[in-house]
């Protein structure tokens, strides 16, 4: 069945840094791969999508590179400030309907 | 003005008791979903609706069943609620249906907890 990991454990970074969060995917091949953010109590929030023929996406601080030889998606955030930090979930879409699949999160902390 | 909203934001009700969840868009969308996330956070897909009409099922108990009145709501209605039912219900909306190139949005939750 379809997996995707994302970096097991929370990620803590000084404020001016660039936060890099990876998600890998095995047992499919989607065309698309798409991130969110969550904050605590909140629904996910769309951020970015990225096609399967689009090495690399970029919107203001946040930049996404999708990689289907490795089957990894790499997410990155520039100039990092402390209203960054929330949970990033990947969700390479299972090409049937819409279906989302979702990584398990990773927890960004961006300390002043 | 929301976009997607789920009613109530929180349920705290006894094992064996029928509830009910409430999910309306105002986004003008075609397809609507509910999620489950678990206590270790993940994020799985229940059921999907397009235009009313049920698309994805992921193997959901039958005790879970949803309801689409018309394509702006999408109702979830749980039968005999068990202990491993609490979780948070997120609802979630997009477009259309076309193969995952549309993001969704989501509501923020409803928050089920089982005494």
């Amino acid at each position: 069945s379809q997996k995707i990991e994302q970096n097991s454990e929370a990620l803590n970074i000084q404020e001016g840094k660039t936060a890099t969060l990876t998600c890998n995917y095995t047992n499919y091949s989607p065309a698309y791969l798409q991130w969110y953010r969550q904050d605590p109590g909140r629904g996910p929030v769309f951020l970015l999508l990225i096609r399967e023929n689009e090495k690399e996406k970029r919107k203001e601080r946040l930049k996404v590179t999708f990689d289907t030889t490795l089957k990894q998606s790499l997410f990155h955030i520039t100039a990092s400030q402390p209203a960054d930090s929330a949970t990033y979930l990947c969700a390479p879409p299972y090409n049937q309907g819409g279906k989302l699949i979702f990584g398990q999160g990773t927890e960004l902390s961006v300390k002043p | 003005d929301t976009a997607v909203s789920q009613t109530p934001k929180y349920l705290v009700t006894q094992m064996g008791n029928d509830k009910s969840i409430k999910c309306e868009q105002n986004l003008g969308h075609d397809t609507m979903y509910w999620y489950k996330q678990d206590s270790k956070k993940f994020l799985k897909i229940m059921f999907s609706y397009n235009n009313k009409e049920l698309i994805i099922n992921e193997t959901v108990p039958n005790r879970f069943s949803p309801k689409s009145p018309d394509k702006a709501h999408l109702n979830l209605h749980i039968n005999s609620l068990e202990l491993g039912d609490s979780a948070v219900y997120f609802c979630a909306s997009s477009q259309d249906i076309s193969g995952g190139n549309q993001p969704q949005h989501f509501g923020d939750g409803t928050r089920l907890s089982i005494l």
